[in-house]
């Protein structure tokens, strides 16, 4: 079975500095994709960033960038320029290629930023 | 588009009551997931289902039960409820296994 980790429960950043949330999965496939959501106090979920596994080049959206390592099984989320409405609970996600609508999520990493 | 709809938002059962979650779509998703959050953990799959007529089991499927009669309805249905099952419930939806998935407000479920 699939595997994902975020070993940092909180993690807090300074407003216009960057951050980086860590992931880690674990699997046996070959293709996959990656997600990163967001889920502020709305408790909303919100796609950040999708990364597909067969794309050497690392997804980018805006001020969010991934460091997508496919032989090491991580995959960093980078905000640049971090803004207070950044303030959420961030989830790594895996999904099979051939798995339908199936998610896999990690325990999520709480982003603090201060003014 | 209203995307993915959930009712109610907020519920409180007694221990062994049954209820249904309600989740719909009008973006002619094929694809349809439940998905429950408890505290301090990520989201994890009940019940999903591709199509019409058409459901599977997820990683915490005991005490729920799907049905997909209609591509745009997708219903959770509670036997009988037990205090393990208070959480936050998400319902999500994508036109393929590929594509993004759209997630529905949430249900906060309280069984007391």
């Amino acid at each position: 079975a699939q595997t994902v980790t975020q070993s940092q429960p909180e993690m807090s950043v300074q407003e216009a500095e960057t951050v980086t949330l860590s992931c880690t999965y674990d699997t046996s496939e070959s293709d996959y994709y990656l997600f990163w959501y967001k889920q502020p106090p709305s408790r909303q979920m919100i796609l950040v960033i999708r990364q597909e596994a067969y794309k050497q080049q690392n997804a980018t959206e805006n001020r969010f960038s991934v460091n997508f390592q496919k032989a090491a099984k991580s995959f960093s989320l980078k905000i640049s320029d971090s803004q207070l409405g950044d303030a959420a609970m961030y989830f790594c996600a895996y999904s099979r290629e051939t798995s339908g609508s199936r998610l896999t999520f990690g325990e999520g990493t709480q982003l603090t930023v201060n003014p | 588009n209203a995307g993915v709809t959930q009712t109610p938002k907020f519920q409180v059962l007694k221990t062994g009551q049954s209820m249904t979650l309600q989740c719909a779509q009008d973006m002619n998703h094929e694809y349809m997931s439940w998905y429950r959050q408890d505290p301090g953990m990520g989201l994890r799959l009940i019940h999903y289902s591709v199509g019409a007529g058409i459901t599977d089991q997820g990683e915490v499927p005991n005490g729920y039960n799907v049905s997909r009669s209609t591509t745009e309805d997708f219903p959770l249905r509670l036997l009988s409820a037990a205090p393990s099952q208070t959480s936050v419930y998400f319902c999500a939806s994508s036109y393929s296994g590929l594509d993004t998935q759209y997630f529905g407000p949430g249900t906060r479920l309280t069984v007391l």
